[in-house]
């Protein structure tokens, strides 16, 4: 596609339950990164991906955060038993890995956990 | 210490004037450099990379000082749609790697900017 899509846009879910969000990544752009944002905070690093495999995961805060990448394109962070903390803005961001060191973000999913 | 620090202001400034933004990262070993901008509810755009001669792009113009490990983003002539958060970012990555480069952003967490009529 022409950008990053992410889906869903927003979710709201009830603490203790899992969640699955989605990045879809521009096509071609080898190199696929999960950043978090929580409320007035920077971006925090989760997770990197190039291909299919994930060479750097040192990001993630904890065991219930996992994430899976397919065919080189898209991927889906999941979030077990979800507590409170795990509110923020879950951003995906692509790179070509020529020569580009620009990211492009996709609009981001918006969790709310309850 | 936090990798990347601003001063996270509000910045408050009328329309057409000059402001300046600081930063500084604490790895010496950083090589890349980027301004992002954020604006409210939206995803981080890549505002311009900052080069060691310093670099200049219409309004803004960022430097570089490795020395003293400070990267700055000066605004001229402020427009109202500049008001935003600003976003100063570091990698360990030389730009331009090429191949398959690895470029993990740490991001600072943000100045932000109104610009007032």
């Amino acid at each position: 596609g022409a950008g990053v899509s992410q889906s869903p846009s927003n979710k709201v879910t009830e603490k203790g339950k899992d969640v699955e969000l989605r990045c879809d990544p521009i096509s071609g752009h080898t190199a696929l990164y999960w950043y978090r944002q929580s409320l007035g905070q920077g971006l925090e690093f989760l997770i990197y991906f190039q291909g299919n495999s994930a060479p750097d995961k040192s990001g993630l805060p904890s065991d219930r955060f996992s994430a899976e990448r397919t065919g080189g394109s898209v991927s889906t962070l999941t979030i077990q038993r979800t507590q409170q903390e795990d509110s923020a803005v879950y951003l995906c961001a692509t790179q070509t890995g020529d020569n580009d060191y620009g990211y492009t973000f996709g609009s981001g999913t918006r969790l709310t956990v309850v | 210490r936090k990798e990347v620090e601003q001063d996270p202001g509000p910045f408050n400034v009328p329309e057409g004037a000059t402001v300046a933004f600081n930063c500084t990262y604490s790895n010496s070993a950083s090589q890349s450099f980027f301004w992002y901008r954020q604006d409210c509810r939206k995803e981080p755009k890549l505002l311009m990379s900052v080069y060691s001669s310093g670099n200049e792009d219409g309004r803004f113009t960022a430097q570089l000082n490795r020395a003293s490990q400070y990267i700055s983003l000066l605004i001229r002539d402020s427009k109202l749609s500049d008001s935003a958060t600003y976003l100063c970012v570091v990698s360990l990555n030389p730009p331009f790697a090429g191949g398959t480069s690895y470029g993990k952003l740490t991001f600072g967490q943000g100045t932000i900017l109104t610009v007032h009529p």
